[in-house]
């Protein structure tokens, strides 16, 4: 399976500020996701990140709120707008190789907004 | 449409005892399912997967699945408890191949006491 890398791991902002998250993988992927992982919560998918083109967003998310970056087969990046003490959560990236029939998860993004 | 059941949030173990995790899934075709682990502070680990192979899957760690498509279920077991299992357990489902569409149950969270 892929190496999957995320910067940061954790970070503390303050309302109204906005953060990017990278995601990075040592190999080639076909699909890139990003989900979000509220305290005490399940994994909700975010988005779909497409190479080349706009991500494709799950209902209840848009992209003013979350853009998402994705320039190569190997790199993403997810952007929190204009945060607020709810977008406290742990953000994830996964891939899925070139089988396609598993995803593979990074260490995740622990944010905390005051 | 796909949906999981987790039939329990919270499970509690003796170490050297067995472990069940009991899930329950719903979906309009024959879907993929996999068990993910989550440590405390740490990203999602695929444990094991079901993809209309084998209906009994063997993990990492010891862990173990059996696919009962009568049963509707997944449930995950281990023949002996182990301190370091003391985790939160997710059961998903994707009705696609791809495993482009995940859906994550609630989780459920094992204790393992001396």
């Amino acid at each position: 399976s892929a190496v999957i890398s995320q910067k940061p791991s954790r970070d503390i902002c303050q309302r109204g500020t906005s953060l990017t998250i990278q995601c990075q993988v040592d190999s080639q992927v076909t699909m890139m996701f990003w989900y979000r992982q509220q305290p005490g919560q399940s994994l909700t998918l975010i988005a779909t990140a497409n190479q080349g083109s706009e991500a494709t967003y799950e209902s209840g998310f848009v992209i003013d709120k979350f853009p998402i970056s994705r320039p190569n087969l190997t790199f993403s990046t997810l952007t929190v707008s204009n945060m607020s003490p709810e977008d406290s959560s742990i953000y994830l990236c996964s891939v899925t190789g070139t089988v396609r029939d598993t995803q593979y998860f990074g260490p995740g993004t622990r944010l905390t907004v005051l | 449409a796909q949906s999981v059941t987790q039939l329990d949030s919270h499970v509690s173990v003796s170490e050297g005892t067995p472990v069940l995790l009991r899930c329950n899934y719903s979906s309009s075709y024959s879907p993929s399912l996999f068990w993910y682990v989550q440590h405390p502070n740490k990203g999602l680990q695929l444990l094991l997967k079901y993809t209309s192979a084998a209906t009994l899957v063997k993990g990492i760690n010891g862990f173990e699945a059996e696919f009962k498509k009568s049963e509707t279920s997944f449930h995950l077991t281990k023949p002996s408890a182990h301190m370091s299992d003391a985790a939160e357990y997710f059961c998903v489902v994707s009705d696609t191949g791809t495993a482009s569409k995940l859906t994550f149950g609630t989780g459920t969270r094992l204790q393992v006491t001396l």
